[in-house]
């Protein structure tokens, strides 16, 4: 069983520009839920997708945008990048039904995007 | 809205003490309470998900417990190792499953 992957690593962009990033989901799971770490701080949630629809979102710009794909594997899309976006995006995976899952999430090692 | 404490924000003790990590949340209405592990500029490492219904949760060394009415969790790391040194986050589940996170503890195991 696989655990939950992201890339790139790393990645430089300057301000204005798109970026893309990756998740493969754990084995099995169906739900995938996107968190922007700022340093020295928590996780913030950007949003949760279930079976290829958004299931939730947080307190983000629509810039963010993301898609989950039939494999439940998924993208987190940030257009027009500010300064302020440099982050670590990290991504987790769980199983269960949209809602109500009482599941545990499985953190994947992250992204750091670097804005400048 | 629910908002997530953790006290202290940093923790210092010498190899081999018993130590505990406190977490509070302003609603009560939760889903679950998961504690997780980072390791700098690391993902996060889940350690124990209490559900809404359970008191306490054990793996190894460590035990969670939760008391909704009070909005607290604890966590409990017995006889601390220098391999414990790393970022302590609670994180709490609501009905969406989003989770709501502190803004973690700093511990660090002295050998």
């Amino acid at each position: 069983e696989t655990g939950v992957t992201q890339s790139p690593t790393h990645l430089i962009k300057t301000r204005g520009q798109q970026v893309t990033l990756r998740c493969s989901s754990q084995s099995g799971h169906n739900t995938v839920s996107w968190y922007q770490q700022a340093l020295g701080q928590g996780p913030q949630f950007i949003f949760q997708y279930y079976r290829e629809e958004e299931n939730g979102r947080g307190n983000f710009p629509p810039r963010f945008s993301g898609l989950q794909f039939p494999n439940y594997s998924s993208e987190l899309n940030v257009n027009a990048l500010e300064l302020d976006d440099s982050a670590l995006y990290l991504c987790a995976s769980s199983s269960g039904l949209a809602g109500v899952s009482t599941d545990t999430q499985y953190f994947g090692p992250g992204t750091r995007l670097t804005v400048l | 809205k629910q908002e997530v404490t953790q006290i202290p924000a940093a923790l210092s003790v010498p190899e081999g003490e018993n130590l505990v990590l406190n977490c509070s949340f302003t609603d009560s209405a939760i889903y679950n309470l998961q504690w997780f592990r980072q390791d700098p500029g690391k993902g996060l490492t889940s350690l124990l998900l209490i559900q809404s219904s359970q008191r306490e949760q054990t793996s190894g060394r460590l035990n969670a417990s939760l008391d909704k009415s009070s909005g607290r969790s604890t966590l409990y790391i017995a006889a601390s190792q220098p391999g414990d040194s790393a970022t302590y986050l609670c994180a709490v589940g609501g009905a969406t499953n989003k989770l709501i996170f502190g803004t973690g503890t700093l511990l660090a195991v002295q050998p």
